[in-house]
């Protein structure tokens, strides 16, 4: 089945720690986004890319950093500059028509220990 | 610039109430994109339905119904005879412009409970 895989499920950083969290989609879309979302909050798009080795900052880019090596994959690194990286991150893709929805992955749960 | 208002937080129904969730936007583009999103406990984002700014027809889908009116900016999303299944977060967004990245601007999210 065609989809966006997004591992590990859950994640646990130690202080000083950079943490890489993977997202994998096979339904051959360009676009790929990261989203943080807080308890409660809305989602935040932390960064995008429209197409491989292209990637543009969203609005909390702050202490993430992401690549886009190929156009399966797009993923993203919580920095230790990241101060308060408890969050739940969703990973999306969409194809190259402006109406097509994003589609997401299941989503990687972060805490800090 | 885009933005989305969910007004209501949480609302709690009883089963087989129909129960309505509201949505207002604001954006400059005209042409835009609105989209309802559902969050069950799991955490997927599950997409529901998108509306074109151009295409103010209402759409029904088994007991869900949307209601886009670009008069008020409102585009409100109706659960007829609400089961415990639709128990979620539900996000309307907006996505502007014919061209670009399209980025999706969310709201804050309306959680719904359903009573048994």
């Amino acid at each position: 089945d065609g989809g966006i895989t997004q591992s590990p499920k859950y994640l646990f950083r130690k202080e000083g720690q950079n943490v890489t969290l993977s997202c994998e989609q096979n339904l051959n879309h360009d676009a790929m986004y990261w989203y943080r979302q807080d308890p409660g909050q809305g989602l935040r798009l932390i960064y995008y890319s429209q197409i491989v080795n292209d990637f543009q900052k969203g609005d909390i880019a702050e202490g993430y950093s992401v690549s886009r090596e190929k156009k399966e994959s797009f993923p993203l690194t919580v920095t230790s500059a990241q101060k308060n990286p408890t969050a739940f991150y969703l990973c999306a893709s969409k194809g190259w028509q402006p109406n097509q929805p994003q589609h997401f992955g299941d989503g990687t749960r972060l805490s800090i220990l | 610039a885009q933005k989305v208002t969910q007004a209501q937080t949480e609302i709690s129904v009883v089963e087989k109430e129909d129960v309505t969730l509201d949505c207002v936007y604001e954006t400059r583009d005209t042409t835009y994109y609105l989209f309802w999103y559902k969050q069950p406990p799991s955490g997927e984002l599950v997409f529901l339905i998108r509306r074109n700014s151009f295409d103010e027809q209402n759409e029904i889908s088994g007991r869900y119904s949307w209601n886009f009116q670009k008069s008020t900016s409102s585009f409100n999303f109706t659960i007829t005879a609400s089961q415990v299944v639709d128990s979620a977060v539900y996000f309307c967004a907006l996505s502007g412009g014919e061209t670009g990245a399209n980025n999706l601007f969310f709201g804050t999210g309306t959680r719904l409970t359903v009573i048994p």
